[in-house]
């Protein structure tokens, strides 16, 4: 149950698009198509952005988009705005009813 | 309105035991599986257990097996986490989470524990 890896810091400026990476392993990202991403601002819980790799909940831009290659997926945000601004983790389901999260990522919007 | 309600958090010695609960409304809770997730101060998150709908099967974490319980009661709505034998790095704000599917789609906002002497 190691941690999925994710970079500490991002940033971009107003408009611009960034991509958080998150790797794992063969067991984990590479084995399902069950990664799921979470926004969080400071002082609130995690809010439901990406599930199953692609998908986008209900009332979630379509800024925000998933992808996954092999060991690693991705979450990409287009037209960063200055709400954007916030910690992104990664989510992996990693079997017999077991998840593992990222490090978390601080996006910062120049 | 999906909400979840944490309480029971507060401030307990290492070695000393808390029970944690959560309350939900605005689904149906007997249907769906459900997780606690932790964060510990200034750090990331961490998925702490799972129990099935069924309220019979629960799945744990590494770091917590065998010293935490979850358990739920569908006639309440009510999820619980009773954690025994605590220790420093337990100290974490603790969610109550919905699962959807293989993902979380619904958070509390969380109850903190701090584990000090």
């Amino acid at each position: 149950q190691s941690a999925l890896t994710q970079p500490r810091s991002v940033s971009g400026s107003p408009g611009q698009s960034v991509t958080i990476s998150c790797t794992g392993t063969s067991s984990d990202v590479g084995r399902y198509n069950f990664v799921s991403w979470y926004q969080q601002h400071p002082g609130k819980a995690p809010k439901f952005i990406i599930y199953d790799v692609t998908k986008r909940p209900s009332g979630v831009p379509g800024r925000f988009s998933g992808s996954k290659s092999g060991n690693t997926a991705s979450l990409t945000i287009s037209g960063l705005q200055a709400e954007d601004e916030a910690d992104y983790y990664c989510c992996s389901y990693a079997g017999s009813f077991t998840w593992v999260f990222g490090g978390g990522t601080k996006l910062t919007v120049l | 309105e999906v909400q979840l309600a944490e309480s029971g958090g507060g401030v307990v010695q290492p070695g000393g035991s808390l029970r944690l609960s959560c309350t939900a409304s605005g689904f149906t809770f007997s249907t769906y599986p459900m997780n606690w997730v932790r964060q510990a101060p200034g750090k990331g998150l961490e998925w702490v257990s799972n129990i099935r709908d069924s309220t019979t099967d629960t799945f744990y974490a590494d770091s917590v097996k065998g010293r935490f319980t979850t358990s739920r009661d569908n006639a309440k709505n009510s999820l619980y986490l009773q954690m025994d034998s605590l220790r420093v790095e337990d100290t974490a704000v603790y969610y109550c989470v919905r699962d959807s599917l293989w993902s979380f789609d619904n958070w509390g906002q969380g109850t903190l524990v701090t584990v000090s002497s």
